[in-house]
């Protein structure tokens, strides 16, 4: 079992509608939660943070985390073509040197005008 | 916004030579890392440095080496290049806590 599991997708959403992203992790001593996005040939950019139980918004972005479930989502009001990129949740670890990340595979996420 | 920096951004090389790979951040971060991602998979720890003379081996078996003499610099090392090291080669560093990582703009190698 991974880590950091993601489903792959493509996952396809129409131009306005809400795009949904989850995020499942095993370690229970992860305690910090990232959500980055990747376009293709690209770096990851991160765009989310998050590290505590329950929803941070920012903008469009709204982050989702249940520790209890260790689950982490990602949803994007009224997305976007440009919206379309690979989704790549983290989870870390504070170790005695720093925080150590586990990514997930990516969720591709395809917006259709 | 970060700024960390890597050069060259992109490089093409034939097999046996030797290559370096730059990063610079000026954010002053104490931690730096090396992925590794092929095109379409996921991203790979390959090497780590938490500070100055310090660097660890990620969870990925990669024949590169790394050094950290600077805060700033942590350049990757191929000492003889093969096809096998073709390979996009992303740099991070990040902040002290539980701070999230933040990427440069990454090298693509191809090994011919």
């Amino acid at each position: 079992q991974k880590e950091v599991e993601q489903n792959s997708g493509p996952l396809s959403v129409p131009e306005g509608a809400i795009a949904s992203l989850n995020c499942t992790y095993s370690d229970r001593g992860s305690q910090s939660f990232f959500w980055y996005r990747q376009y293709s040939g690209k770096s990851p950019e991160l765009i989310m943070s998050i590290y505590s139980n329950g929803d941070k918004e920012d903008g469009r972005f709204t982050a989702q985390l249940n520790k209890a479930s260790q689950y982490v989502s990602l949803l994007i009001r009224d997305s976007q073509p440009s919206d379309s990129a690979t989704y790549l949740c983290a989870g870390g670890i504070l170790t005695g040197g720093g925080n150590k990340l586990t990514f997930g595979t990516g969720t591709q996420l395809k917006v259709e005008l | 916004e970060a700024d960390i920096y890597q050069t060259p951004r992109y490089l093409v090389i034939g097999t046996g030579k030797k290559i370096t790979l730059e990063c610079s951040q000026t954010m002053g971060h104490d931690k730096m890392y090396w992925y590794q991602q092929d095109p379409g998979m996921e991203l790979h720890l390959i090497h780590y440095s938490y500070g100055v003379n310090s660097t660890e081996k990620g969870d990925l078996s990669s024949e590169s080496t790394v050094s950290r003499i600077r805060t700033e610099h942590f350049p990757l090392t191929l000492e003889s290049a093969r096809p096998s090291h073709t390979s996009q080669y992303l740099c991070a560093s990040s902040g002290q806590g539980n701070s999230p990582l933040h990427f440069g703009n990454g090298t693509r190698l191809t090994v011919t």
